[in-house]
């Protein structure tokens, strides 16, 4: 399957600093790229879908002025968590789909989460 | 309500069990469904894509029922290696969402 790089895997913050998580995807073009927030014991709550070359659509809820998403290139999306604080503490995953890949090109393919913990 | 309902568990089950999960889901307009797989602190992994006829991969076996709006998942001849969370995904008729589950814990004992 398609190879999706997120990066840092775990981040160690203090509050009120910003923090950048880069997702990419390795092997194909994601012109669509989706971020998501997992809590412990919960499920995967989508915050955004990344659009390349225009603004990101974020859910119901999220704020788009603290959780800023670029998605600059058809390979590489990024997810800014300004002024972190500590409930933002959380398990931040990317994915992506590679709308070449036929019959696959509905599946996502997650990067392998950061972990970001402020303090 | 949710867009796609699973019970949490946790199934304890010994090896060598079959072991079954379903899932419920609430938009009759969903397009695609699929099981992931995902390990503790770890990222989602796709187990297999669900069709309506029904698809086999191995010990796994997924059903699709649009009629009655629920997808299931069947693990036969349960390893050690198959304890997990199971998460439950339908994909919006738009295509862009996929809406989780809150999964399923699985754990097989020796």
């Amino acid at each position: 399957g398609a190879v999706v790089s997120q990066h840092p895997s775990r981040v160690i913050c203090k509050s009120g600093t910003s923090v950048k998580i880069e997702c990419r995807s390795l092997d194909f073009q994601a012109t669509t790229m989706f971020w998501y927030r997992q809590f412990p014991k919960q499920s995967l709550m989508l915050m955004a879908t990344s659009n390349e070359g225009s603004k990101a659509t974020y859910e119901q809820g999220v704020e788009k002025d603290k959780f800023l998403i670029n998605h600059a290139s058809l390979t590489l999306s990024t997810l800014t968590v300004t002024s972190a604080h500590p409930e933002d503490s959380s398990f931040y995953i990317c994915s992506a789909r590679d709308p070449l890949a036929g019959i696959a090109k509905n599946i996502q393919y997650f990067g392998a989460g950061t972990r970001l913990s402020v303090l | 309500r949710k867009e796609v309902e699973q019970d949490p568990g946790p199934f304890n089950v010994p090896e060598g069990a079959t072991v079954a999960f379903n899932c419920t889901y609430s938009n009759s307009a969903s397009q695609s469904f699929f099981w992931y797989r995902q390990d503790c602190r770890k990222e989602p992994k796709l187990l297999m894509s669900v069709y309506s006829s029904g698809n086999e991969d191995g010990r796994f076996t997924a059903q699709l029922n649009r009629a009655s709006q629920y997808i299931s998942l069947l693990i036969r001849d349960s390893k050690l290696s198959d304890s997990a969370t199971y998460l439950c995904v339908a994909q919006s008729n738009t295509g862009n969402q996929f809406y989780f589950g809150t999964g399923t814990s699985l754990t097989v004992i020796p």
